[in-house]
Parts: C-alpha cells; sequence; structure tokens
C-alpha cells in the first residue's frame, strides 16, 4: 500500500526563520514520483517540484530546497528565510504504478509566517 | 490564459438535493480528476478520467457521480445520497502520458459546498 505521512500539522515561525517540512512515504513500487503543492488561502493547489525516484539529487530553487533520501523515504522540504508570503498549507504527494498513477497526498502541513 | 476553471466558488444544498460543480479546461488535457478535501485532511479522490467517455472510481465515490461527453468539460454531480457533502472540491487535470511522465496535476480554484 502507498501512504504519505506530513507528521507536522501546523508550524508557526517568525519571518526570515528558515522551516523544514516533513514528508515521508511509503511505496513498494521501484519507480515513483514525489510532489509538492502550495494551497494559499484562495485555494487552489499550485505545483512546487516533482521529482522521480531514480534521481536523488537535492534541488534548489531560490528560497525552496528539497531533500530527498531514498533510505529514509523521506523527501523534505526547507524555506529559507521565510516570508508571510509563504503561509500556505503545504502538501506532499506520492504516485506510483502500484496506484496506478493515481496521487497519494499527505494530510498537509500549515505554516504559518508571523512578521 | 489556459487553466481550469471551477464554478460555482461557493453552493449549498438543501436537504434531498442534487447539485452539479462544475469543471472547464483549455490546457488540452486528457485526464481529469475532482478531489474532495476536507479540513485537517489530505486531499481524496472521487472520481477520474483519461478520456473522454470513460471515467473511473476513485476512493470515495459513493453518493457523486461524474460524465465526460467533451475533453475540456468533467461536471460532478453530488447526489441526495452523499450525507455528508460539505467540503472544498477541487478539479484537477493532466497530459494523458502523465502515466508515464507523470507530469504534475494541475488544480483549479475549487468550489466550497455547504448544507443550507
Amino acid at each position: 500500500a502507498q501512504k504519505v505521512t506530513q507528521a507536522q500539522t501546523e508550524i508557526s515561525v517568525v519571518e526570515k526563520e528558515d522551516v523544514t517540512l516533513d514528508c515521508v512515504y511509503e511505496t513498494r513500487d521501484t519507480t515513483y514520483y514525489l510532489f509538492w503543492y502550495k494551497q494559499p488561502p484562495s485555494g487552489e493547489l499550485v505545483f512546487l517540484i516533482r521529482r522521480n525516484s531514480f534521481d536523488e539529487q537535492n534541488e534548489i530553487s531560490g528560497r525552496y530546497s528539497w531533500n530527498f533520501q531514498k533510505s529514509t523515504s523521506s523527501f523534505n522540504f526547507t524555506i529559507t528565510a521565510s516570508q508571510v508570503v509563504d503561509s500556505a498549507v503545504y502538501f506532499c504527494a506520492l504516485s506510483g504504478l502500484s496506484g496506478t498513477y493515481k496521487y497519494i497526498f499527505g494530510t498537509g502541513t500549515r505554516l504559518k509566517v508571523l512578521a | 490564459d489556459g487553466g481550469i476553471t471551477q464554478s460555482p466558488k461557493y453552493l449549498f444544498r438543501k436537504e434531498g438535493q442534487n447539485v452539479t460543480l462544475s469543471c472547464e479546461q483549455n490546457l488540452n488535457h486528457d485526464a481529469m480528476y475532482w478531489y474532495r478535501q476536507d479540513p485537517g485532511q489530505g486531499l481524496r479522490l472521487i472520481y477520474y478520467s483519461q478520456i473522454v467517455n470513460d471515467f473511473q472510481k476513485g476512493d470515495i465515490a459513493e453518493g457523486y457521480s461524474v460524465s465526460r461527453e467533451k475533453k475540456e468539460s468533467f461536471p460532478l454531480t453530488v447526489t441526495s445520497a452523499q450525507k455528508n457533502p460539505t467540503a472544498f472540491y477541487l478539479c484537477a487535470s493532466t497530459s494523458r502520458d502523465s502515466a508515464v511522465t507523470n507530469q504534475p496535476q494541475h488544480f483549479g480554484d475549487g468550489t466550497r459546498l455547504s448544507i443550507l
């Protein structure tokens, strides 16, 4: 069975602090994909990153960085120098052959960045 | 601009009433999805369609129905059989070959459904 766990329900930080959002996944697939989405208060999900299981290289995009570790089945997301506009709910998702590539979402982490 | 349009943004349902949520996309995507989001929970898949005139049940299809008569449109009907319909509903789409390349799904702005 596939599963995504985001154990942090809500995180509050002060602006300019760094924050890491955790994502742990379970799958028996050897080929799978991991995603992060941002859901601002307006409601739509905004795609942030996709990573396939064969690419463990960490990625940095501006203030965002992602750490993919197959050994611990984790795909963590770090925001450096957080800003108020980063306040949102962040979802991690898993997609693989055993689930016919349907997305399995975690329960989300609500990030509050205080000015 | 290409994208996904969901309407209405807010919807109210009376007891025993069916309501239909609209989802239209102009991204030329083959696959479309409907998700339900409840507070504190992740998104759960209701129905999905990989191609016109074909659709499959997701994890929580009971009390819902869909149709896919056009590539651009994937309306969701919340029937009176759905006893707890209050939720945020999100529509998404992606290209057909996403099963191979796993392109990300694109999402609409959502419809918030409440019971009167």
